[in-house]
């Protein structure tokens, strides 16, 4: 299966604690973008990462959230310290042009 | 004004008729429109994507651009109960890699 993986599928975590986000982009793609949908909302764009480097952030609230994607593994997005309204579902996207594909998701849900 | 704006629904045809779902955007200067749809629980699927104005045809789909009037437009034909899901409409607003911008999207009830 060549398509964009994320892990873990479902994630639960107490407030305070941190969650981590993986994103492995589909094969041949460099570019990947992590989108976050809360509950009857529509997606919203958090940040978009090339190998090594962030390329724009603007989506991604300024505190507590952060995004990588090293050279070697997938990309990251790591939520620091979780509330309650952190709850979503947190998709990654690969793109090679400007078609983007969409992984599984993950849902998270702080208690 | 929202930047991408859809009709939420539900909307409800019968099988068998041709669905229509609409999107307006803001920017005059985007540059590509997609198609998603979203089944329950489930992630987006790309469905189609268009750049230039007029009609794009893929089997049962037709997605419709019209730049002028900063609509675009998904038709289903022959629509099937596993057509029912959420539509997403997503506009780019600048060509090659940049974030999508989404609509809240529109849910297709097919009714057999």
């Amino acid at each position: 299966n060549a398509g964009v993986m994320q892990n873990p599928r479902h994630l639960v975590r107490r407030r305070g604690q941190e969650a981590r986000l993986r994103c492995s982009p589909m094969k041949g793609h460099s570019h990947v973008y992590w989108y976050r949908q809360l509950p009857e909302e529509g997606l919203k764009f958090m940040v978009y990462l090339q190998k090594e480097n962030i390329i724009d952030e603007s989506g991604m609230p300024k505190e507590r959230f952060s995004a990588e994607f090293p050279k070697e593994g997938p990309s990251i997005l790591r939520i620091q310290q979780v509330v309650r309204g952190d709850s979503a579902a947190y998709f990654c996207a690969s793109a090679d042009l400007d078609t983007q594909y969409f992984g599984p998701g993950t849902r998270l849900t702080v208690l | 004004q929202k930047e991408v704006e859809q009709n939420s629904g539900p909307l409800s045809v019968p099988e068998g008729a041709i669905a229509s779902l609409n999107c307006t955007y803001s920017d005059r200067g985007s540059q590509s429109f997609f198609w998603y749809r979203q089944y329950s629980g489930k992630s987006p699927e790309l469905i189609m994507f268009i750049y230039s104005n007029g009609d794009k045809e893929d089997g049962r789909f037709t997605a419709q651009l019209n730049k002028a009037s900063q609509y675009v437009s998904l038709l289903i034909r022959d629509s099937q109960p596993s057509d029912s899901a959420t539509y997403l409409c997503a506009v780019n607003r600048n060509s090659g890699n940049t974030p999508l911008v989404f609509g809240k999207g529109t849910r297709l009830s097919v009714i057999a």
